[in-house]
């Protein structure tokens, strides 16, 4: 069981906009503006798409943004394509230099 | 551009150690706080643990500790990762991780790190089968 809860599943159609959830406590995600989002691909190493919340990596799509309210941080894709499909994890620093991870949750693109 | 290079696949026997390596390359090997990360066949990401070779710290999630040693090389800019006492559910590609050092917190027991995620090597299929 995962430290940090995400939805097993979410889909939406290609322009639409989706919401991925992660909820976590006030010991990491609520504590801690340490909340980063990985894509991962079948066979591939995930990437980072967001770090501390809200920031975009260099490169990274401007449809991808992040937020945070309480113990519940969210990955939100805006005019979603279907390159986006894939695997989709939240991670969040935990008190004394921990990394917990969300159990991922996989896109699909209808 | 920091890039990860990781030591190839493995197939050992349950009980038995593996060693796994990542050459960071590109970059300055002691700005960097250096992570591994593991994936079973179709399940998710799990953190082990870390280390920071500047400040000579490693931490490491409690389900591995006792059975996890990550060490640096800083001649050669190469962080290891040993487990022992390999199991079946260890079976898994093994990533290593990095980001430049973040000091979250300043605290009289010590400082405690961000281990960031930023930067990923290729992974490393570890096999373990009798």
């Amino acid at each position: 069981q995962s430290a940090l809860t995400q939805p097993a599943s979410v889909s939406g159609s290609p322009g639409q906009s989706i919401t991925i959830s992660c909820t976590g406590s006030t010991r990491d995600v609520g504590g801690y503006n340490f909340v980063s989002w990985y894509q991962q691909f079948p066979g591939k190493a995930p990437k980072l798409i967001m770090y501390e919340v809200t920031n975009r990596p260099s490169g990274v799509p401007d449809r991808f943004s992040g937020s945070k309210s309480g113990n519940t941080a969210s990955l939100t894709i805006s005019g979603l394509q279907a390159e986006d499909e894939g695997d989709y994890y939240c991670s969040s620093y935990r008190s004394n230099s921990i990394v917990v991870f969300g159990g991922g949750t996989r896109l699909t693109v209808l | 551009q920091v890039q990860l290079v990781q030591s190839g696949a493995e197939v050992k026997k349950p009980g038995s150690s593996v060693k796994v390596s990542c050459k960071v390359s590109g970059g300055t090997f002691g700005s960097y706080a250096l992570s591994w990360v593991r994936q079973a066949p179709g399940q998710g990401l799990e953190w082990m643990g870390g280390l920071i070779p500047i400040f000579e710290t490693s931490n490491y999630a409690q389900k591995f500790q006792g059975r996890l040693t990550i060490t640096a090389d800083e001649s050669t800019g190469t962080v290891h990762m040993e487990l022992r006492g390999l199991r079946s559910e260890d079976a898994a590609v093994y990533y290593c991780a990095s980001r430049i050092v973040v000091v979250v917190a300043a605290t009289q027991s010590g400082n405690h790190y961000l281990y960031g995620l930023d930067i990923w090597g290729p992974g490393t299929t570890v096999t373990v089968s009798s």
